[in-house]
């Protein structure tokens, strides 16, 4: 059984660029959370797909957006970039009620 | 929203040593996760533990949810052991989102 994946681990960027993140969720798991953790914090839920539809969203900016595909993996989009968006991107998917989540994403935006 | 508050915010010990984590909810809880955040930063699930008591290895856990806390229990601690222990709760919402507490920060020395 493979775990929750997500590509790349780490991404640099600057001011005012987009950024995609990927996610592979964990076979079987057809839910998939996306978490922001700032540095020295716990992870914050940006939001949440269940079957492709968003059915959940934390406090976060419409230019947080997403998508999940057929096969359930998932995209975490992000426009516009700011300072303040550099963290530990954190993907879980959800087996029974248990969330498992993926090795993150580290983004820095200078 | 829901409060989850971890104490202590850090704790070193010797190898071998034991110690005990707090979790304390603001309100009612449908899920409880414990966590254990490598210095990668991946999130290893240690506990699914919404009521009650478990035990894997050397941790166990119980949670009291008529009294909203629950309480990590690390026995002869080794230094694979340092990183930060997350506690996260979910609310019936409609949709799983963990609310994370504030974490432990663990260094277990040689």
């Amino acid at each position: 059984e493979t775990g929750v994946t997500q590509s790349p681990t780490h991404l640099i960027k600057t001011r005012g660029q987009q950024v995609t993140l990927r996610c592979s969720s964990q076979s079987g798991h057809n839910t998939v959370s996306w978490y922001q953790q700032a540095l020295g914090q716990g992870p914050q839920f940006i939001f949440q797909y269940y079957r492709e539809e968003e059915n959940g969203r934390g406090n976060f900016p419409p230019r947080f957006s997403g998508l999940q595909f057929p096969n359930y993996s998932s995209e975490l989009n992000v426009n516009a970039l700011e300072l303040d968006d550099s963290a530990l991107y954190l993907c879980a998917s959800t087996g029974l009620n248990e969330q498992f989540f993926g090795p993150g994403t580290r983004l820095t935006v200078l | 929203g829901i409060q989850v508050e971890q104490s202590p915010p850090d704790l070193i010990l010797q190898e071998g040593a034991n110690s005990t984590l707090r979790c304390n909810f603001s309100d009612s809880v449908n899920n409880l996760q414990w966590f254990h955040q490598n210095p990668w930063g991946q999130l290893i699930n240690l506990f699914y533990i919404p009521s009650g008591t478990k035990q894997n290895g050397r941790l166990s856990a119980t949670t009291v949810a008529t009294e909203r806390y629950s309480l990590l229990y690390i026995s002869s601690s080794q230094t694979t052991d340092s990183g930060v222990y997350f506690c996260a709760v979910e609310r019936d919402t409609g949709f799983q989102k963990l609310v994370f507490g504030t974490g432990t920060r663990l260094l277990v020395s040689p």
